[in-house]
């Protein structure tokens, strides 16, 4: 079992609809991380969560703790949001992020 | 403009070719680390560097160097290419290592080698 996982690993929408990605994972973290990746391009990081919610225009990340679980929103979808996005964790402990799979998502017009 | 720059974005190599992919960050990040990712799989850490003069090897280090001589610079060597290693390689830099802090990441390196 992976130690962080995503779900779905890919979702094909029509553009405005409502949009959630979900991150589970099983190791204590102090921070997790939520990138997005156009095909061919680089990574950006969106947010970086401990606890709470944190919002940025259309996109909205949820962390809750307890149940180690994440969720990346997106409201009223545009195919300009068509990216992969990958869902990270990373632990005081060890130096490396732990990687979820990603979710390949398509936006259509 | 404040961020990680990477070069070359592009570049073929023949088997046995060495070269450096270049990694520089004006951020005064302490952390800095090279990424690589292929087809269909998540990203994988080759080496990373907490400081200067401090570096350690990550998931994929073989056939790879490194150094931190500065602060702002983090090199990647390739010994001597095998196309194995053709792949997208990423860098990336966060104010601290601890994770509590978020990541920048260069715009990539494409290595095809022949």
């Amino acid at each position: 079992k992976n130690e962080v996982e995503q779900s779905p690993q890919n979702l094909t929408a029509q553009e405005g609809e409502f949009i959630t990605i979900n991150c589970s994972y099983s190791v204590g973290i102090s921070a997790l991380h939520w990138l997005q990746q156009h095909p061919g391009g680089g990574i950006v990081s969106l947010f970086m969560l401990s606890s709470g919610k944190k919002k940025h225009g259309r996109l909205i990340a949820t962390i809750n703790i307890q149940e180690k679980h994440s969720s990346l929103h997106i409201t009223a979808s545009h195919p300009r949001d068509s990216a992969v996005y990958i869902c990270a964790v990373s632990i005081d402990s060890n130096y490396q992020l732990i990687w979820g799979a990603g979710t390949k998502l398509i936006i259509k017009p | 403009n404040a961020g990680v720059t990477q070069t070359p974005k592009f570049q073929v190599l023949k088997t046995g070719q060495s070269m450096t992919l270049q990694c520089a960050q004006d951020m005064n990040h302490e952390y800095m680390s090279w990424y690589r990712q292929d087809p269909g799989m998540g990203l994988r850490l080759i080496h990373y560097s907490v400081g200067a003069g401090i570096t350690d090897q990550g998931e994929v280090p073989n056939g790879y160097n490194v150094s931190r001589s500065t602060t702002e610079d983090f090199p990647l060597r390739l010994l001597s290419a095998a196309p194995s290693q053709t792949s997208v390689y990423f860098c990336a830099s966060s104010p601290r290592w601890t994770g509590s802090y978020g990541y920048t990441f260069g715009s990539g390196t494409r290595l095809t080698v022949v």
